[in-house]
């Protein structure tokens, strides 16, 4: 199993550029998440999914949007990037409620 | 509000000494616990868990201690090699996620260099 992927590795966007940062899971978890982690910091929950077509609010959701057509892809929509979303961004997966969260290596952004 | 937070932003130690990496957290409901060790670059790789009825685990040269009485959390590591050198992190289940591991809170996270 490759585990949890994520594309692109690093990335740098103009202030008001969209993208989506992709996350892939070849382990059939029915969780999936996305955290962001600035500098000299804990991840902080962007978002998060417990199945196909079910998505919800972390702490602090505002500035993206998820979506989840299959039970393996997760991705994260930036719509209007801001300087303030310059950070690394970790997918997670888990089986399910009371597992282990199985984490991507991440995605470096950097807006300017 | 509620947080996850550590006593000591690095800790320096020779290889082969134990190390013991400190996390305090302030919700008493909080019933999961887990370590995770992230590597410069890479992603947060899980170490030990615990739960709320348990007061210490054990695993391949770690331990993890759960006091329950202070809400404080430790992570051991045994005989540490440089390969240890990470960042540690603490996270925990907050109190309105009705026990699943779904929500994590994570701690600022310890960095450890061990030096040979």
């Amino acid at each position: 199993n490759a585990g949890v992927t994520q594309t692109p590795k690093f990335r740098i966007l103009k202030i008001g550029q969209s993208m989506t940062l992709q996350c892939t899971q070849d382990m059939n978890h029915n969780y999936m998440y996305w955290y962001r982690q600035d500098p000299g910091m804990g991840l902080k929950l962007i978002y998060y999914s417990v199945g196909a077509g079910i998505t919800d609010k972390g702490e602090v959701p505002n500035g993206y949007n998820v979506s989840r057509s299959t039970t393996e892809d997760f991705p994260l929509r930036l719509e209007l990037a801001a300087p303030s979303q310059t950070s690394v961004y970790f997918c997670a997966s888990s089986f399910g409620t009371g597992s282990t969260q199985y984490f991507g290596p991440g995605t470096r952004l950097l807006v300017l | 509000g509620e947080s996850v937070g550590l006593h000591l932003p690095t800790l320096s130690v020779q290889e082969g000494d134990n190390s013991i990496i400190n996390c305090a957290y302030s919700n008493s409901a909080s019933d999961y616990f887990i370590w995770y060790k992230q590597e410069s670059g890479k992603g947060p790789q899980f170490i030990i868990d615990i739960r709320s009825n348990m007061d210490k685990r054990q695993g391949q040269r770690v331990t993890v201690l759960l006091n329950k009485t202070v809400k404080h959390l430790s992570l051991q590591i045994a005989a540490t090699q440089p390969g240890d050198s990470a960042v540690y992190f603490c996270a925990e289940t907050p109190r309105d996620s009705g026990g699943s591991n779904y929500k994590l809170t994570f701690g600022k996270g310890t960095l450890l260099t061990v030096n040979p």
